[in-house]
């Protein structure tokens, strides 16, 4: 099945460790997005490429960063993660305009 | 700007209709959408209405929307316990940006 996978489900990391968190998708949209979404809280755009143009939400933090090697692969690096980084992160894509397909999220905790 | 509200909580007994209730402030939304977020999950695409619809039924769903008082809702018929989730509406005008509410815990007694 066509799907939006992220790896890993579950992610631990030190403060001010750098940490990935990638995202593939078969589906061959081509708009990839990043949200990042905290305990009850809705999801909140952090970034989207539309091919492979960059689109950077005004409010992202400079510790976010993003990387999208081919259509299939996005990732998301937090250059120095703390403690109010944890979070559920999630991936998504899009065809065109298209509705969002969104992966089961990573969960960062950060120690 | 997008503001997006929902009520936190609903709870229903099983069997009867949930409706989940949202308001949105962007009259030039082109999409409105219902997602549905279990435990530890991504965000399930339940349903979605296009602007210049008042009404759209899929099965157990119904979504009304009511575009001079900017208000959208979601009906589920015949609730059951797995539909216990948190429900987000949001919004968008098609240039991938979706605004979300802030969720709806439905919980559904046995």
């Amino acid at each position: 099945d066509a799907m939006v996978i992220q790896n890993p489900r579950y992610q631990v990391t030190q403060f001010g460790k750098p940490v990935t968190l990638s995202c593939s998708q078969t589906l061959n949209h081509n708009v990839m997005y990043w949200y990042q979404q905290k305990s009850s809280q809705a999801p909140k755009l952090l970034f989207h490429y539309y091919d492979k143009d960059f689109n950077n939400e005004a409010d992202t933090p400079d510790n976010f960063q993003s990387r999208r090697p081919n259509t299939s692969f996005c990732f998301l690096d937090i250059r120095s993660p703390g403690l109010g980084d944890a979070a559920m992160y999630l991936c998504a894509t899009s065809h065109e305009q298209g509705h969002d397909h969104f992966g089961p999220g990573t969960r960062l905790l950060v120690l | 700007g997008e503001d997006v509200e929902q009520s936190l909580f609903l709870s229903v007994r099983e069997g009867d209709s949930s409706v989940i209730n949202c308001t949105y402030t962007d009259s030039s939304s082109t999409y409105l959408y219902w997602y549905k977020q279990e435990p530890g999950a991504g965000l399930q695409l339940l349903t979605y209405i296009f602007s210049n619809m008042d009404m759209k039924q899929d099965q157990r769903l119904t979504v009304l929307l009511n575009k001079k008082d900017k208000h959208l809702s979601l009906r589920i018929a015949d609730t059951q316990t797995g539909d216990s989730a948190i429900y987000f509406c949001a919004e968008s005008k098609g240039a991938n940006n979706l605004f979300f509410g802030t969720g709806t815990r439905l919980t559904v007694i046995p």
